[in-house]
């Protein structure tokens, strides 16, 4: 098992200002990922946070709007540039965690743009 | 790439009665099947697994199975407690760590 956890839980933003996401993984971390929940929906994979070089991004994604930095091997942020209502979300922090890889989830941070 | 479907969508069971979810998958490549179990307000929990070379496995009073030749593969919960309602995902993963999640299925527990 893993703790991750994910700093804000929740945040009320303006449109067009940009919203930090923190997560920290207490274990092993061979990958980590960002996923989008919308409420009452599924998870959609953003990108896999790769350490020292540029997350790889999932199709309809994009770094400029959500640009990910992972500086060692068990923190990661992702960053929500120039909001917009649109981008109202859960947003949710991953990891593999060795021994067999198995994937956990942080709490989520529910954001609200305005 | 993947393409995990779900069914059902929603689950009423009595306290005591067995569920099951079931989900299929479309890429034969997917070796591990994870099952998320995700609370109000709170991020999914992985409840159990199973790699393609099992084709069942059970902790307690969950199990998942497993047919690839069907590309298809189940949770089944057994006697059902108030605390099991919550979100089920259902997740297929083709490599890379990448996982594909199915659509959800609320299950709710009557007492």
């Amino acid at each position: 098992s893993a703790v991750i956890s994910q700093k804000p839980s929740r945040d009320i933003c303006q449109r067009g200002t940009s919203l930090t996401i923190q997560c920290q993984v207490d274990s092993q971390v061979t990958m980590m990922f960002w996923y989008r929940q919308q409420p009452g929906q599924s998870l959609t994979l953003i990108a896999t946070a790769n350490q020292g070089s540029e997350a790889t991004y999932e199709s309809g994604f994009v770094i400029d709007k959500f640009p990910i930095s992972r500086p060692n091997l068990t923190f990661s942020t992702l960053t929500v540039s120039n909001m917009s209502p649109e981008d109202s979300s859960i947003y949710l922090c991953s990891a593999s965690v060795r021994p067999n890889n198995e994937q956990f989830f942080g709490p989520g941070t529910r954001l609200t743009v305005l | 790439g993947e393409n995990v479907e779900q069914h059902p969508s929603t689950l009423s069971v009595q306290e005591g009665d067995s569920a099951v979810i079931k989900c299929t998958y479309s890429d034969s490549a997917s070796n591990y099947f994870p099952w998320y179990k995700q609370e109000l307000g709170k991020g999914p929990q992985l409840i159990i697994d199973i790699r393609s070379n099992v084709g069942e496995k059970k902790d307690q009073r969950i199990a998942v199975t497993l047919n690839k030749t069907a590309k298809h593969f189940s949770l089944h919960i057994t006697e059902t407690q108030p605390e099991d309602s919550a979100v089920y995902f259902c997740a297929a993963e083709t490599g890379a760590n990448n996982l594909f999640f199915g659509t959800g299925t609320r299950l709710t527990v009557i007492p």
